[in-house]
């Protein structure tokens, strides 16, 4: 069956240094992938997407990468601060769906 | 005004009630859902719309229904709410079938 999985539940960090999620797939193919910060009680906001035939898209402190060979994808956060601190949701496109298909989450917690 | 509100914000019901939580956006786009998030199931889709006509069953759409009035509301139903339907609710919108979705703040929903 289909499967999503984030690397871990909760993710502790300190404050500077780079934060590396991950998200692995398997037994399908998306056509593109998403990630998502959540912050307790809120709704999901949306903060990357990329698509499959690219490696790496960046924005600001954020890079994620997506290897369709190892049905991976990570996500990074550079010098990483307290504000950091949530829940950061992938969500792939599965070709031909019609729907993003959410993980559960990583809870990263940037210590001081 | 948020991009997307969601009213009530909170609810308490009993069971085998009905319950209709209500979703407006305001960015003119042609595609809403309705998720539940519960702890350690993530989000899960209920129902989606990708216009006014067009309205699509999720993975979870088993005790719920759903109306689209118009391009900007997307309202979800439950007819005879049960304990287990006890969860955050969001509604989302989106502008192409591959971009990023706008969720709203959320609805709280405990079924007694």
């Amino acid at each position: 069956s289909q499967k999503i999985e984030q690397n871990s539940e909760a993710l502790n960090i300190q404050e500077g240094k780079t934060a590396t999620l991950t998200c692995n797939y398997t037994n399908y193919s998306p056509a593109y992938l998403q990630w998502y910060r959540q912050d307790p009680g809120r709704g999901p906001v949306f903060l990357l997407l990329i698509r499959e035939n690219e490696k790496e898209k960046r924005k600001e402190r954020l890079k994620v990468t997506f290897d369709t060979t190892l049905k991976q994808s990570l996500f990074h956060i550079t010098a990483s601060q307290p504000a950091d601190s949530a829940t950061y949701l992938c969500a792939p496109w599965l070709t031909g769906s019609y729907q993003l298909t959410f993980g559960k989450g990583t809870k990263l917690s940037v210590i001081p | 005004d948020a991009d997307v509100t969601q009213t009530p914000r909170n609810r308490i019901t009993k069971t085998g009630k009905r319950i209709m939580l209500e979703c407006s956006q305001t960015k003119g786009h042609d595609r809403m859902y309705w998720y539940r998030q519960d702890p350690g199931l993530g989000l899960r889709l209920i129902y989606y719309s990708f216009d006014v006509k067009d309205i699509n069953k999720g993975e979870i759409s088993d005790g719920y229904s759903v109306s689209r009035q118009a391009q900007a509301k997307f309202s979800l139903s439950l007819e005879s709410a049960i304990p287990n339907q006890t969860a955050l609710y969001f509604c989302a919108t989106s502008d192409l079938q591959r971009g990023g979705q706008i969720f709203g703040p959320g609805t709280r929903l405990t079924v007694l």
